[in-house]
């Protein structure tokens, strides 16, 4: 399947924890890595792998995967993490695709 | 570190060829990475568009198949996108961006450095 579907939108109090999902076939054989995109701007990765985050990505952020659904974490979100984020794996039918999620929007309240 | 620069016309017409050239500096793009193309439409979210290896290997979007060509230059350090027979439909902000591997256990693909991105319109 080439298909990630993530949740539109969700909001956050600020200082509070904020899970966001993706779910996907392919999920269950590749770890996917997960973009954050503010306006105006490029993405940015900010998890990749099992749990990796890129140097200058908060530890704030952390990722977790369980069958075909794999999960960004925010813990303690702070009002510059109010952006989209897309995940983003390979598909698994083996013609070494890539798919990006339909993305969701963060709002920090 | 590697830092990616897209370039190309910002306006294309209907039914023509949109050309984008993506340059690579503070590296090699003879490593070991693919090298990808994304797009974004106004409002909407990501699409990737396909990838190439320096040696030349390509994968392609199958909705974009038919019209996309990725090619590189290691001569210039760069890779390129040619997508014919455009419509206003593929009016969307272009990034590069280079595609990694990661495998322990599983394997990850990410996509660790991207461009600026260049917006390109279809119109006449």
């Amino acid at each position: 399947s080439s298909e990630l579907t993530q949740d539109p939108a969700v909001s956050v109090a600020l200082g509070q924890t904020v899970r966001i999902t993706c779910q996907g076939d392919s999920l269950r054989s590749y770890y996917a890595s997960w973009y954050q995109q503010k306006p105006g701007q490029a993405p940015v990765l900010v998890i990749y792998g099992k749990n990796n985050r890129p140097s200058g990505i908060p530890d704030r952020f952390s990722g977790s995967s369980s069958g075909n659904t794999a999960s960004l974490t925010i813990t303690g979100a702070q009002a510059e993490d109010e952006a989209d984020y897309y995940c983003n794996s390979r598909d698994s039918s083996g013609n070494h695709l890539t798919v990006f999620g339909t993305g969701t929007k963060v709002t920090v309240l | 570190q590697v830092q990616l620069q897209e370039s190309g016309p910002g306006l294309v017409k209907p039914s023509g060829t949109l050309s984008l050239t993506c340059a690579v500096s503070g590296g090699s793009i003879s490593s070991s990475n693919w090298w990808s193309w994304v797009r974004q439409p106004p409002g909407k979210g990501l699409e990737w568009i396909g990838e190439i290896y320096h040696s030349g290997s390509t994968n392609y979007n199958p909705s974009l198949k038919s019209r996309v060509t990725i090619s590189v230059d290691k001569s210039k350090n760069q890779f390129s996108l040619k997508l014919s027979s455009v419509t206003a439909a593929d009016t969307a902000v272009y990034y590069c961006a280079r595609l990694r591997i990661a495998v322990a256990g599983r394997t990850g693909y990410y996509m660790d450095v991207w461009g600026k991105g260049t917006t390109v319109t279809v119109s006449s």
